[in-house]
C-alpha cells in the first residue's frame, strides 16, 4: 500500500502569490491534518480534516485554508504568501479521529522570495 | 505554542553508545508519541506510550513516562550511524472533535561512526 503522498516536494513562490499543496492520504484513511513546520522547530498544527468536515483550526492567519475531497485527499491553500511561510508542510492521515495512528508524508519545502 | 520541550537541543556520540533525550510537557495527558525525523523529511512514527503506562520497548527504544513530572524519556540502546536524526515528541490535544498533535522542538542526534 503507498503511504501519505504530498505534491510537490519542493517548491518556490514569490512574496504575495498562492500556493496550493496536495496530499493524498492512505488507503482508507478517512483523517487528514496539516502542520507547517519552521527550520529548527517541530511541526504546528494547521488543520485536521474528517469526512470532508473541518474538525479543528491551529493559530495560523484566514490567508490558510483548507479543504478535503471525497476521495480523502486534501488541499491546503495558502494565499498572499510572505516570507515567513518558507516552511516544510507535512499532511498527515488517521483512520479516525484518535489521537494516535497517525501516518506523516515526507513533506512540501515551500521557500518564498 | 510548543507543548513539549526536548532536552538536549543536540546530542553527538560515537557509534555504539546509548543516547537518552528527554521530553518535558505542560498539560495532562492521554498518551505520549515520539517521532523521528530525517533531514528535513517526513515523521516517522517510533513509538506511543500510554499515561496509565511507565515503560514501554521496541527494539532497541525504550520508553519512559512519569506522568507526575511530565516528562518522558527516549533511550536508543547500541546506536548505529543511521540512527541519525532529529528526534520529537508529541502530545495529544483534543479541542471539541479536533485531534491534533503537538511537538516539542526537538532533539538533533548525531551519532558519529
Amino acid at each position: 500500500d503507498a503511504g501519505v503522498t504530498q505534491s510537490p516536494t519542493h517548491l518556490i513562490k514569490t512574496r504575495g502569490q498562492h500556493v496550493t499543496l496536495r496530499c493524498s492520504p492512505i488507503s482508507g484513511h478517512k483523517s487528514v491534518s496539516w502542520y507547517q513546520q519552521v527550520l529548527g522547530q517541530g511541526p504546528q498544527f494547521i488543520f485536521q480534516y474528517y469526512e470532508k468536515e473541518e474538525r479543528g483550526r491551529g493559530n495560523f492567519p484566514d490567508r490558510f485554508s483548507a479543504r478535503q475531497f471525497p476521495n480523502y485527499s486534501s488541499e491546503l491553500n495558502v494565499n498572499a504568501l510572505l516570507l515567513g511561510d518558507s516552511a516544510l508542510y507535512l499532511c498527515a492521515s488517521s483512520s479516525g479521529t484518535a489521537n494516535y495512528g497517525y501516518t506523516f508524508g515526507s513533506g512540501t519545502r515551500l521557500t518564498v522570495v | 505554542s510548543q507543548q513539549g520541550e526536548e532536552d538536549p537541543q543536540a546530542l553527538s556520540i560515537q557509534e555504539g553508545e546509548n543516547a537518552t533525550m528527554n521530553c518535558s510537557y505542560k498539560t495532562s495527558i492521554n498518551n505520549l508519541q515520539w517521532y523521528r525525523q530525517n533531514s528535513g523529511r517526513g515523521l516517522v512514527h517510533l513509538i506511543l506510550i500510554r499515561s496509565n503506562e511507565r515503560e514501554k520497548h521496541s527494539g532497541r527504544l525504550r520508553v519512559t513516562l512519569d506522568t507526575s513530572k511530565k516528562s518522558s524519556s527516549l533511550l536508543i540502546t547500541a546506536s548505529r550511524a543511521a540512527d541519525t536524526a532529529s528526534y520529537f515528541c508529541a502530545t495529544p490535544i483534543s479541542s471539541g472533535s479536533a485531534r491534533q498533535l503537538t511537538f516539542g522542538s526537538g532533539t538533533q542526534l548525531t551519532v558519529l561512526p
